[in-house]
């Protein structure tokens, strides 16, 4: 059964560093054709593609985000990271990882809130 | 990048009958491998997005036949049969062939 979770900071403020952990289960992300992503979801808005992580370290960033975006992984504890740099207001979003780039497996998002 | 847009926004449909909605991509959605990466989410409210359709018209796990996709290179459709109360919300369209990957703005689903 695969399963994927999110965790982050909750709130935080303009400025910092948003830092998220995906945890997941029922896959390896040593696997050959393994994939990681993350998107966002602003409230009543659409989806936003933010990474992408693969099993032989493959990463792809969104442009629009520059580079502020971090993503990482830890396949010995089947975990998969991500990092925005300098947040602000327009970052406030529920963030999702998923698995492959077809993003077969959703997690339930975490809501992240910037605010000072 | 590669805009994907969604046409219509919104969508009212009676119980038991048919919908499609398109999704047309700014560029060929064709890799250099020969694949082509369209997939389908619907989104209930309150929830994570679902895949229903990858690469066109393959049916995810548990998707029932209800669903189907077709098309090809820019110009790409979802057709559901027999509307279910279940079967409401927001379907987004997604292209995975390219970075950045990109959805469309979604289609809302709502009974007539």
């Amino acid at each position: 059964q695969v399963t994927l979770k999110e965790s982050g900071p909750g709130i935080l403020q303009p400025s910092q560093t948003l830092s998220l952990t995906c945890s997941f289960s029922g896959f390896s992300l040593s696997t050959s054709g393994i994939c990681v992503s993350w998107i966002r979801q602003p409230s009543g808005k659409g989806l936003e593609w933010l990474a992408t992580i693969c099993w032989e370290d493959s990463k792809g960033y969104n442009p629009s985000l520059k580079n502020r975006l971090t993503i990482s992984k830890d396949t010995s504890n089947n975990q998969a990271f991500l990092k925005i740099t300098s947040v602000d207001t327009a970052d406030t979003a529920i963030y999702y990882c998923a698995r492959n780039w077809f993003l077969d497996y959703w997690g339930q998002g975490v809501m992240v809130t910037v605010s000072s | 990048d590669v805009v994907m847009t969604q046409t219509p926004v919104s969508l009212s449909v009676s119980l038991g009958g048919q919908v499609s909605i398109s999704c047309r991509s700014s560029q060929s959605l064709v890799h250099n491998n020969g694949n082509t990466y369209l997939s389908w989410y619907l989104q209930k409210p309150g929830q994570s997005p679902q895949l229903l359709i990858y690469k066109v018209s393959n049916r995810f796990s548990g998707i029932s036949d209800r669903f189907s996709g077709s098309g090809s290179g820019t110009d790409f459709t979802l057709k559901i049969s027999r509307v279910e109360p279940d079967d409401l919300g927001v379907y987004y369209c997604g292209q995975g062939t390219q970075y950045p990957y990109t959805f469309g703005a979604g289609t809302k689903l709502e009974l007539k």
